[in-house]
């Protein structure tokens, strides 16, 4: 599986934009880019997903690199509840069951 | 979410018994998984499944069996329970819409 590469944590003002990194150089051409999050006490929550293009959803945007090899996700304006552990996931085909790492905890500060 | 419901949400055991856990959805969805969330070691895939009786093994597989007699119950076995199974157990289904997966609320076990 080709494998993501995201910083261990973040800490974000109230209010103000959030951009969350990741590096994914040995993406193939068929790789989706997934991102996840889970907040406290509980179960992973789809944020959003994408192939080549940037994707915008009511939860957030994704910037996807034009090499694909990175790929960044846009809270807009960030909340306290948004302070949760973000994943950035690569999934080769549709059936293929996601691997989660360790992803970013984003802090939110009041 | 999705209709997927996990039970029980909260078990204690003994070490040594068999346990079982329970994955149910309402809405027909074909993919389902189980996977186990411990502490420095994030989400990992137990087991998972493509339809009734189609199941196939994940990264952890032993020591766990599954079974999936119907489209909405996923079950989830331990044969005989260790302190090493003391985990958060999720249950998630896979949307075909946008293959994006809707995880249940989780099941905390713990092996004593």
């Amino acid at each position: 599986d080709a494998k993501t590469t995201q910083p261990n944590s973040m800490e974000s003002n109230e209010e103000e934009p959030v951009h969350l990194p990741c590096n994914h150089s040995t993406i193939s051409g068929t790789d989706y880019i997934h991102w996840y999050r889970q907040l406290p006490s509980q179960g992973p929550e789809y944020v959003i997903h994408g192939l080549t293009s940037n994707v915008n959803n009511r939860m957030a945007s994704l910037a996807i690199a034009e090499d694909r090899k990175s790929s960044t996700l846009i809270l807009h304006r960030a909340t306290l509840r948004d302070a949760a552990v973000y994943y950035c996931i690569l999934q080769n085909s549709g059936n293929t069951p996601l691997v989660f790492g360790k992803g970013t905890r984003l802090s939110v500060i009041a | 979410d999705a209709g997927i419901t996990q039970s029980p949400r909260h078990k204690v055991t003994e070490t040594g018994t068999p346990v079982t856990l329970r994955c149910h959805q309402t809405e027909n969805h074909r993919y389902m998984y189980w996977y186990r969330q411990d502490p420095g070691h994030g989400l990992r895939l137990i087991h998972y499944s493509y339809g009734v009786k189609d199941t196939d093994k994940g990264e952890v597989s032993d020591g766990y069996s599954v079974s999936r007699s119907k489209t909405e119950d996923f079950l989830l076995t331990l044969e005989s329970a260790t302190s090493s199974q003391t985990s958060v157990y999720f249950c998630a289904i896979q949307r075909l819409a946008d293959y994006g997966y809707t995880f249940g609320s989780g099941t905390r076990l713990t092996v004593v």
